[in-house]
């Protein structure tokens, strides 16, 4: 059963440039979120998806950050214009929802350099 | 103050050994805690969970809760030099699919 899947592994891009990641579920989970993970602060969700609709959009950093959820089996961050403070480990995850059971399934990350 | 808060570490031990990692909370209405390890270049694995009616026992983890003083410790038994990675705690409020994480703890197991 694959997991989370996310492309491209690794972007570099110069700065103003638009850029963006993408993200497939496991299949039959109905969240999807987005995270950032820096050392400096760490792992920050940006936005969570249930059902492809966004829930919640508060740790969207500012209006260069956009998601979207066209299908429950695609999701994409686009940022535009990019800018070296974006430069970050971008995550996926999905989750089911059984009863109690909210475990978070990571992909394997986005590398963004922006220079 | 921080919603969740972990003590970065490293912390060091030697193989064989109890590692004890803590994790304090603010949220007195959390119901759900996680633990993730993650491998450095790698993506966080979801290595337990609990919630607020009791411990939980894994193989070689264990994971407490103790709600009146807020936080969640995550016990490994026989402690492996492939232990070694950062321990992120992670937690969940009532109602909420959101995850609050801490930064993590570096744990080293020496051989």
């Amino acid at each position: 059963d694959a997991g989370v899947i996310q492309s491209p592994r690794h972007e570099v891009t110069e700065m103003g440039q638009e850029v963006t990641l993408r993200c497939k579920p496991i299949s039959g989970h109905d969240y999807l979120f987005w995270y950032r993970q820096t050392m400096m602060r760490g792992l920050e969700l940006l936005i969570y998806f249930n059902n492809n609709v966004p829930i919640d959009d508060s740790g969207m950093p500012e209006d260069r950050f956009s998601a979207k959820m066209p299908n429950a089996s695609f999701s994409t961050l686009k940022i535009q214009p990019s800018e070296p403070r974006d430069s970050a480990v971008y995550f996926c995850a999905s989750s089911p929802t059984r009863g109690l059971s909210y475990e978070q399934y990571f992909g394997p990350g986005t590398r963004l350099t922006v220079t | 103050q921080k919603e969740v808060e972990q003590n970065s570490g490293p912390l060091s031990v030697p193989e064989g050994a109890i590692a004890s990692l803590n994790c304090t909370y603010s949220d007195r209405g959390s119901q759900s805690f996680f633990w993730y390890r993650q491998y450095s270049g790698k993506s966080p694995e979801l290595i337990m969970f609990i919630y607020s009616n009791g411990d939980k026992e894994d193989g070689r983890f264990t994971a407490q809760l103790n709600k009146a003083s807020q936080y969640v410790s995550l016990l490994i038994r026989d402690s492996q030099p492939s232990d070694s990675a950062t321990y992120l705690c992670a937690v969940m409020n009532t109602g909420f699919q959101k995850l609050v994480f801490g930064t993590g703890t570096r744990l080293l197991v020496s051989p």
